[in-house]
């Protein structure tokens, strides 16, 4: 498969505890990206890498969200002391920027639910 | 001001009618445009892309950008039961992210 694939696809967790989702993105590709997205909503930009390097996070991500790229190939999005309000898709999508017009493609999403 | 917004619709046509949807944008500079397609429940997949002025056509897909109007558009001919989904707009600034709209419902009615 040459697609983008995260994992877990569900993750049910209790209130307070801490949750780490992966992406691993389309081999050749640099740029990384997580998104989040509720009900009725487009996805949220949270962070995004090129290869290793964390180019920009969202100012409005809580610093309980950590993201990390560490070999420049797969990611992980850690979310500590979850809230309820952290329930929610969360999208990884990647794509190669060597060029300014390229695609993202989406992988097929971890779905958080804290209860 | 949202960086792309879209009407959320719901938008109905019958089959075999064309479905327009409809997104503008906030930043002149923005300069990659896209078209994804969202199920219920899946991760939005990529139908078109456009990235100069005019219009670009796929099959049944027509993506047309406006850039002195900021405004690009998305039309669906023959439309199909199998196209209603929600169908989000997603601007590409300078390469770097991503921004999208709240997307458009649309149901396509047998």
């Amino acid at each position: 498969d040459t697609g983008v694939s995260q994992d877990p696809r569900h993750k049910i967790t209790k209130r307070g505890q801490n949750v780490t989702f992966r992406c691993d993105p389309i081999s050749e590709h640099n740029r990384l990206y997580w998104y989040r997205q509720t009900l009725g909503q487009g996805p949220e930009f949270l962070t995004y890498f090129q290869n290793e390097a964390q180019l920009e996070k969202s100012r409005l991500l809580s610093d309980r969200f950590s993201a990390e790229r560490p070999k420049g190939s797969f990611s992980t999005l850690e979310i500590q002391r979850t809230e309820q309000g952290d329930s929610a898709m969360y999208l990884c999508a990647s794509r190669y920027a060597a060029f300014r017009n390229t695609e993202a493609f989406f992988g097929q999403g971890t779905r958080l639910t804290v209860v | 001001q949202k960086e792309v917004e879209q009407n959320s619709g719901p938008l109905s046509v019958p089959e075999g009618a064309i479905a327009s949807l409809n997104c503008t944008y906030s930043d002149r500079v923005s300069q990659s445009f896209f078209w994804y397609r969202q199920y219920s429940g899946k991760s939005p997949e990529l139908i078109m892309s456009i990235y100069s002025n005019g219009d670009k056509e796929d099959g049944r897909f027509t993506a047309q950008l406006n850039k002195a109007s900021q405004y690009v558009s998305l039309l669906i001919r023959d439309s199909q039961p199998s196209d209603s989904a929600t169908y989000l707009c997603a601007v590409n600034l300078e390469g770097n992210q991503f921004y999208f709209g709240t997307g458009t419902s649309l149901t396509v009615i047998p």
